[in-house]
């Protein structure tokens, strides 16, 4: 099975911060990969998919890249809104597979 | 405007079998590609996927906890139901359904999600 391994699982940083978020696959996964961000107490967002494209009406502060193994999520300023759970994911074909998340609160 | 809702039980005791239901609206469960997937969430924890479901009636279950769901849909009321046997204190968690769009290969539309406790 196909491992998701997420760096740092907690990021404190400030407001206009340029923050980002490593994934690790235990396999290539070419670019089949997606970010979500979750607030407490809410279904996660979709912020990413195929590794850098921008779900419409996410702010263009958020950016992904990467393939293969590793995967990046970056926020180029960070706003208040933006302090909250980041969860890699990737689809294998026939299952799923989280990172276990990546928190980033205030410093 | 796609929606997503899951209902059921907010407590269940050990041993029983949970049964969670997703109504969706706003796409139609026959599209060929999409599919609705439940996620589950422990409290502190981190998302697992749990099983879906495509319109083909294709389904794929998490290799984990197989043994004890069981997923389907029906067209007609735009619902898909999970069934998960045998609950443990250890499967206290959100529950969420989430539309599987297989050309970005995403669960880009998410339910509000539902807590279900498991006690005595």
């Amino acid at each position: 099975d196909i491992q998701m391994t997420q760096s740092p699982s907690t990021l404190s940083a400030s407001v206009g911060d340029r923050v980002t978020i490593t994934c690790r696959a235990s396999q290539s996964i070419n670019s089949w990969l997606a970010w979500y961000q979750q607030k407490p107490g809410k279904a996660p967002k979709l912020l990413i998919y195929k590794s850098s494209s921008l779900q419409s009406g996410v702010p263009s502060r958020f950016s992904g890249s990467g393939s293969g193994t590793e995967f990046t999520l970056t926020v180029s300023s960070l706003q208040p809104d933006d302090f909250a759970t980041y969860y890699c994911q990737h689809y294998t074909g026939y299952s799923w597979t989280f990172g276990q998340g990546t928190t980033v609160d205030f410093k | 405007q796609v929606t997503l809702k899951e209902s059921g039980p907010v407590l269940v005791k050990p041993t029983e079998t949970l049964t969670l239901t997703c109504t969706v609206s706003g796409f139609s469960l026959r599209t060929a590609r999409l599919a609705v997937a439940w996620v589950r969430q422990p409290p502190g924890k981190a998302l697992e996927w749990l099983a879906h479901i495509f319109s083909t009636d294709e389904k794929s279950y998490n290799p984990s906890l197989k043994s004890r769901l069981t997923i389907s849909k029906d067209f007609f009321t735009s619902q898909v139901v999970l069934t998960m046997t045998n609950m443990d204190p250890v499967d206290t968690a959100t529950y969420y359904c989430a539309r599987m769009e297989m050309a970005t290969v995403v669960m880009d539309f998410w339910g509000q999600g539902t807590l279900v406790s498991v006690s005595s």
